[in-house]
């Protein structure tokens, strides 16, 4: 079983719609969540990191943490055609030293004009 | 700020060859790290440097790949012999010392093993 689960979609939404992407892990020893954007041919950039459970907002984006049940979510309102790229959800332990993230493996998002 | 810059952009060797990756950090990170992501995998963790110490290197795959970061800037991947298995892209990502949550990664070099 992998450590981090991620659906691979494909996911295509209407522009302006509201996208829900989402991940789920087995290991309780992460702590830190993050959320990268890759677009085709690119490197991973990071668009957010949350370390309690519960909400983060940066714009229109969300990131959400249910560590109860080990489940991350990351909501972008008002979707653009600019936004499609595929969403790796990463995660790490808070230990010292151990800084390797753990990926999902992306769900490609296509916004359709 | 100049961002992670890895060179080459694309390598194509035969099995048997040696390759060598090249990273570049963020000027001032002393975190460097190397992920590979293979065909329809996801990106995997090989290794963390904190300056020129290996900090982690419990994702290498075995003997064949060598990594160092001499003086603690620059870093490379030598990868020797290559294998048809080693095809993949090779991502380096970087971080500052009290913000290792904040890992910027390179354009990835995408190496074809043939």
């Amino acid at each position: 079983q992998k450590e981090v689960e991620q659906d691979p979609g494909p996911l295509s939404v209407p522009e302006g719609a509201i996208v829900s992407l989402n991940c789920t892990y087995s290991n309780s020893a992460f702590q830190y969540f993050m959320w990268y954007r890759q677009y085709s041919r690119k490197g991973p950039e990071l668009l957010m990191y949350t370390y309690s459970s519960g909400n983060k907002e940066d714009g229109r984006f969300t990131a959400q943490v249910d560590k109860s049940s080990k489940y991350i979510s990351l909501f972008i309102r008002d979707s653009q055609p600019s936004d499609s790229a595929t969403y790796l959800c990463a995660m790490r332990s808070s230990n010292f030293g151990n800084e390797k993230l753990t990926f999902g493996t992306g769900t490609r998002l296509t916004i359709i004009p | 700020e100049a961002g992670v810059t890895q060179f080459p952009s694309h390598s194509v060797i035969e099995k048997g060859q040696t390759v060598t990756l090249r990273c570049d950090p963020i000027s001032g990170h002393d975190n460097l790290y190397w992920y590979r992501r293979v065909m329809g995998k996801e990106i995997k963790f090989l290794l963390h440097f904190v300056k020129e110490s290996k900090q982690d290197e419990s994702g290498m795959p075995n003997n064949r790949f060598l990594a160092e970061r001499t003086g603690g800037t620059y870093s490379t991947l030598k990868v020797q012999p290559a294998e048809l298995e080693d095809s993949g892209v090779y991502f380096c990502a970087s971080s500052h010392w009290d913000r290792t949550y904040e890992q910027y990664f390179g354009p990835g070099t995408r190496l074809t093993v043939t």
